[in-house]
């Protein structure tokens, strides 16, 4: 059964600590993709990745990382220069460009954040 | 900057009547239109879509408008039923432009469908 794996599902983090959201998809997806929603506001892009190896900054980059080494594996790090962490973090994917469906992206369940 | 705008934060429809959830955006570049629906605690998931070539799309009771002039669409649920609540988000893609093919949400409407 083909999905996106994402944990935690809750984390907890003291300030000053990095921590590590783990995801993992088996769609054979191209693409893969960093959200973030608060209360009350919509999702808010962090990173993407179109490629193996490659990886962009979305709107809110700052004081996060992202690696992509692998196809089915896209692991976002919060750091300790991220000023507001605690939210709720979706990783999503979707078929490479060009393909038929490559703008529906599909989402994992989510990991919540929370910092101490 | 909000690029796209979905002004109504809550909706409540009584079960059997039609929802009608509305959607704004800013950007002409978008080109492809998606409805995604949440539960607390969990992931969106794909509900139904539109491209810009096409001002409308249905699947079962759920159908899409898109008014490309007034850079609005909208999503009518009919009819509606109690397991419709969720949170509802519109989302935009330019296609390929800029940000690859990621996805601008709205804020999301809160539906109520109420027995």
């Amino acid at each position: 059964d083909g999905g996106i794996t994402q944990s935690p599902k809750y984390l907890f983090r003291k300030e000053g600590q990095n921590v590590t959201l783990s995801c993992e998809q088996n769609l054979n997806h191209d693409a893969m993709y960093w959200y973030r929603q608060d209360p009350g506001q919509g999702l808010r892009l962090i990173y993407y990745s179109q490629i193996v190896n490659d990886f962009q900054k979305g709107d809110i980059a700052e004081g996060y990382s992202v690696s992509r080494e692998k196809k089915e594996s896209f692991p976002l790090t919060v750091t300790s220069a991220q000023k507001n962490p605690t939210a709720f973090y979706l990783c999503a994917s979707s078929i490479g460009p060009g393909a038929y469906g490559a703008n529906v992206l599909t989402f994992g369940a989510g990991s919540r954040l929370t910092v101490l | 900057d909000q690029q796209v705008k979905q002004n109504s934060p809550s909706l409540s429809v009584q079960e059997g009547r039609i929802s009608i959830l509305n959607c704004d955006y800013t950007n002409s570049m978008f080109d492809y239109f998606l409805w995604y629906k949440k539960y607390p605690a969990e992931g969106p998931t794909f509900l139904i879509s539109i491209s810009s070539i096409k001002d409308k799309n249905e699947d079962g009771r759920f159908t899409v408008f898109l008014n490309k002039s007034a850079k609005h669409l909208s999503l009518h649920i009919v009819p509606s039923q109690p397991g419709d609540s969720a949170v509802y988000f519109c989302a935009a893609s330019g296609g390929g432009t800029n940000s690859g093919y990621a996805l601008n949400f709205g804020k999301g409407t809160s539906l109520l469908v109420t027995p």
